[in-house]
C-alpha cells in the first residue's frame, strides 16, 4: 500500500486566496483525521470522519475552514479566505476500525503571505 | 479533558548514550498510549504503542511501558544512534469500543544525537 497520500506537499498563497488540501487515505480505513502542526500550538486535531461522515469538527478554528469526504478514498480541507496565521503543516491520517493508532501522511506545508 | 505532558527539549546526547524521554498523561478513561517519531521534513510515524496497563511497546530498540499507577509512558533506548535524531511525540487515544476520537499529542521532544 502507498500509505496516506497528500497533495500538494507545499503550497504558497497570498492572503485572501482559497486553499484546498487533498488527502487519499489508506484503502479500507474507516477513519480519516485532519491535523494541523505549528510551532506555537503543536499538533491539533481539526476534524475527523468515520465512514465518510464528519464526527467531530470541534477543532476547526473558524468558519473559514471546511472539510469534506465525498467518498471513502478522498477528502479535502478548504480554507477560504486564507490568512497568514493559517500557515502550518497540515497532516491527514487514517486508520481502520479497531486499530488504535492512525497512520499519517507526509503533510502539506502551507504558507500564506 | 485529556492531556499529555512531555519533557522539554531539545535533548542532546552522545552516540551510544542511554535515552529516556518522560511522558505523563491525564485521561478520563482507559486510553491507548503511543509514541510517534517525526524525522526532518517528514510526517509522523508510529514508533510503538501500548493499549492497556503494564503493556510494553517496543520497536527499533525503543521501548515504553504503560504505567497506570503513575500515569506515565516513558520512552527509553539503551544505545542511541545519530539516525535517531528526530522529534518524538507522546500521544493518547481515548478509544473505547465503538467510539473513537483523534489522538491528543504532547508538544514533542526534539532529540539530537551527536557523533
Amino acid at each position: 500500500d502507498a500509505g496516506v497520500i497528500q497533495s500538494p506537499r507545499h503550497e504558497v498563497t497570498e492572503m485572501g486566496q482559497e486553499v484546498t488540501l487533498r488527502c487519499k487515505p489508506i484503502s479500507g480505513h474507516d477513519y480519516l483525521f485532519w491535523y494541523r502542526q505549528t510551532m506555537m500550538r503543536g499538533l491539533e486535531l481539526l476534524i475527523y470522519f468515520n465512514n465518510n461522515v464528519p464526527i467531530d469538527d470541534s477543532g476547526m478554528p473558524e468558519d473559514r475552514f471546511s472539510a469534506k469526504m465525498p467518498n471513502a478514498s478522498f477528502s479535502t480541507l478548504k480554507i477560504q479566505p486564507s490568512e497568514p496565521r493559517d500557515s502550518a503543516v497540515y497532516f491527514c491520517a487514517s486508520r481502520g476500525q479497531g486499530a488504535p493508532g492512525p497512520f499519517f501522511g507526509p503533510g502539506t506545508r502551507l504558507t500564506v503571505l | 479533558g485529556n492531556s499529555v505532558t512531555q519533557m522539554e527539549g531539545p535533548v542532546t546526547l552522545s552516540e551510544e548514550a542511554f535515552l529516556t524521554i518522560n511522558c505523563t498523561y491525564t485521561a478520563t478513561g482507559y486510553p491507548s498510549l503511543f509514541w510517534y517519531v517525526q524525522y526532518p521534513g517528514e510526517g509522523l510515524q508510529l514508533l510503538l504503542k501500548a493499549t492497556k496497563a503494564d503493556d510494553k511497546g517496543s520497536n527499533k530498540g525503543f521501548e515504553a511501558t504503560y504505567r497506570k499507577e503513575t500515569t506515565s509512558f516513558h520512552l527509553e533506548k539503551g544505545s542511541v544512534q545519530v539516525s535517531d535524531s528526530a522529534v518524538y511525540f507522546c500521544a493518547l487515544s481515548d478509544y473505547s469500543g465503538g467510539g473513537a476520537d483523534g489522538l491528543t499529542f504532547g508538544k514533542g521532544t526534539h532529540l539530537i544525537i551527536q557523533p
